[in-house]
């Protein structure tokens, strides 16, 4: 069965520090890999998507990086801001279109 | 583009109600979701659906049935509401393995 974790659970920096957020996975067997952010009480925003192909996908500050044979990704957010603070989810494709998320890292950036 | 659309935000229900949940998406996709969210557990798949007239189970899907009469409407019932229903539910759809979520319905069980 797929398991996805994320650590840390939490974590705290201070406005214009990088961001980097982890997400391992058990199996390597994915079609793809999303990353979305979720603010209090709101839906999911997907982020990024990478394909099982690929190694990187880039969108302005942010950056994810995928290793499928060690069941890594690696979300990158340059020069934090207050505004990314949110909660950040991963997620995996697998067989039959279907999602198994990891339990999510709550980000706080301070002013 | 609404996107994924969900009916309705908030909900509060004793104890054995029943309810529907509505999802709409208006982008045309084949496949749709419903997830629950709750503390400490993540995201949970209830049921998905990879075409109009088709449903299938997910990982916890115990007291929930589903319905997608048409392409465009994923419905969500619980026939006997029970405390450990209160969550947050999500709807999403899907094309090219892209997942894309409704805002959620915050459901109360008392």
């Amino acid at each position: 069965k797929q398991e996805v974790t994320q650590i840390p659970a939490a974590l705290s920096v201070p406005e214009g520090e990088n961001l980097v957020l982890n997400c391992s996975f058990t199996d390597s067997a994915i079609y793809n890999l999303q990353w979305f952010r979720q603010d209090p009480g709101k839906g999911l925003t997907s982020l990024l998507l990478i394909q099982s192909s690929q190694r990187e996908q880039t969108s302005g500050r942010l950056n994810a990086s995928l290793d499928k044979s060690s069941g890594r990704s690696t979300l990158y957010i340059a020069a934090s801001q207050p505004g990314d603070s949110a909660t950040y989810l991963c997620a995996v494709c697998v067989a039959g279109n279907k999602l198994t998320f990891g339990g999510g890292t709550r980000v706080l950036v301070k002013p | 583009n609404a996107g994924v659309t969900q009916t309705p935000k908030f909900r509060v229900l004793k104890t054995g109600q029943s309810m529907t949940l509505l999802c709409a998406q208006d982008m045309n996709h084949e496949y749709m979701y419903w997830y629950r969210q709750d503390p400490g557990m993540g995201l949970r798949l209830i049921h998905y659906s990879v075409g109009e007239g088709t449903t299938a189970k997910g990982e916890v899907p115990d007291g929930y049935n589903v319905s997608r009469l048409k392409k465009q409407n994923f419905l969500l019932g619980l026939e006997s509401a029970a405390p450990s229903q209160t969550s947050v539910y999500f709807c999403a759809s899907s094309e090219n393995n892209e997942q894309f979520f409704g805002p959620g319905t915050r459901l109360t069980v008392l």
